[in-house]
């Protein structure tokens, strides 16, 4: 059954470093998101991203944050300067864009700002 | 704003104990609603997509049920595997497709 990968499984950085996260989605899917989940809290939408442009981004989705397709599979989300507000359960999602636009979830990158 | 509230927050059952998760939402209007677990450390897995109130769904011990107001997702003779985190996740119709989620409901399940 295909499904969402994610590496790495937990990345540790120093404050003020530069993290890039990386998805590989579902293959025939088109629409691809990135979720936040810091610990204890609920789910949190970062931002969409179809057909090679973010389509939605949330509050949280500022200057700090980007995304990229830098390959017909990969897609990646990039943090600069990390501060330790940052330290969560990062997970990136796809979805066919069919009927509500059911979303897959990877397993997630735990990040960890020290 | 659109607002998803699941209850109870935890839930403890015997093994075998049936109950019931709530997630009441208020949208303008319902595209869809979405049932997903979540084991800790890990990435939310689909369960179900609902689309219409009065739809039903299910799949092994789970069943989902829709009104306008609500979700159930109704868990008949649990087993301790079914421990999880339930998350329920609403998308209105129109402007945005992001689901908004819920907090979640902490099942768990005792041999």
């Amino acid at each position: 059954e295909p499904e969402v990968t994610q590496t790495p499984s937990h990345q540790v950085t120093q404050m003020g470093q530069e993290v890039i996260l990386r998805c590989v989605p579902i293959s025939n899917h088109l629409y691809f998101y990135w979720y936040r989940q810091i610990l204890g809290q609920k789910v949190e939408f970062l931002v969409s991203f179809y057909n090679n442009e973010i389509s939605e981004k949330s509050e949280i989705f500022d200057d700090q944050f980007s995304v990229e397709r830098p390959d017909g599979s990969n897609f990646t989300l990039k943090i600069r300067s990390t501060k330790l507000e940052d330290s969560a359960m990062y997970f990136c999602a796809s979805s066919d864009g069919g009927r509500a636009d059911t979303q897959y979830f990877g397993p997630g990158t735990r990040l960890t700002v020290l | 704003e659109d607002q998803v509230t699941q209850s109870p927050e935890a839930l403890r059952l015997q093994e075998g104990e049936s109950s019931s998760l709530n997630c009441s939402y208020t949208v303008s209007g319902l595209r869809g609603l979405f049932w997903y677990r979540q084991d800790p450390g890990k990435g939310p897995e689909f369960l179900f997509t609902l689309y219409s109130a009065g739809e039903e769904k299910e799949k092994e011990r789970l069943k989902a049920t829709l009104t306008k107001k609500e979700s159930f997702l109704h868990i008949t003779a649990p087993k301790p595997e079914d421990s999880a985190t339930y998350l329920c996740a609403v998308q209105p119709v129109g402007g945005s497709y992001i689901p908004t989620f819920g907090r979640g409901t902490s099942l768990i399940v005792h041999p």
